[in-house]
């Protein structure tokens, strides 16, 4: 079956720092991936995503590249803010072995907090 | 831009009782989804659907049953509410099985 693995934290950094948070994923076909970020309270947004190998989703300053040889889609942002806080959630969504209307596939989520 | 509206936002109940939680879109969209977000769970597929009419099972469908009688709206039932149903409840939807999709605020539901 598929399955998504992500840090889970918290994970703390200071202001400015630069971010990663990994994700690896198993799928049984071609998946389309994806982050999604939930703040307190409210549901999860569309952060990114990349329907193949090898493209690079991008928004806000965060970005994952989709690496098919070693099944990770990494998110990294080069200097964190402090509104930057929040869970972020890996997800694939597999519609060759028919998990694209089974809905997403999520990661446990990994809470960041970044310190002014 | 409403998007997806969970109704209600809070609700607490006691064993035994039941209740029916609505999501509304107005997107247009085909496919809908119900999750239940738990600690160091992540968020799991209760139930979903790929158009009017039609619904199926996803990963924890015990205790639940659900409807999509307009295309607009999939409601999420709990016949015989149990404490391990305590959760926060997401709706979700999508124009199709590829695309992102678009998450309500949340339910969170109490079970005493």
């Amino acid at each position: 079956g598929n399955s998504v693995t992500q840090m889970e934290g918290p994970v703390t950094l200071s202001e400015e720092a630069f971010l990663t948070i990994n994700c690896t994923y198993t799928a049984t076909g071609y998946p389309s991936l994806f982050w999604y970020v939930q703040y307190p309270g409210e549901g999860l947004q569309l952060l990114l995503k990349a329907t193949k190998a090898d493209d690079k989703g991008s928004n806000k300053g965060f970005e994952a590249t989709y690496r098919k040889e070693t099944t990770s889609f990494h998110l990294e942002k080069g200097s964190v803010q402090v509104s930057d806080s929040a869970v972020y959630f890996c997800a694939l969504s597999d519609m060759y072995s028919g998990g694209g209307a089974d809905g997403l596939t999520f990661g446990k989520g990994t809470h960041l907090i970044i310190q002014p | 831009n409403a998007g997806v509206t969970q109704t209600p936002k809070f609700r607490v109940l006691k064993t035994g009782q039941s209740m029916t939680l609505l999501c509304a879109q107005d997107m247009n969209h085909e496919y809908m989804y119900w999750y239940r977000q738990d600690p160091g769970m992540g968020l799991r597929l209760i139930h979903y659907s790929v158009g009017e009419g039609t619904t199926a099972k996803g990963e924890v469908p015990d205790g639940y049953n659900v409807s999509r009688l307009k295309k607009q709206n999939f409601l999420l039932g709990l016949e015989s509410a149990a404490p391990s149903q305590t959760s926060v409840y997401f709706c979700a939807s999508s124009y199709r099985d590829t695309q992102p999709q678009h998450f309500g605020d949340g339910t969170r539901l109490s079970i005493l």
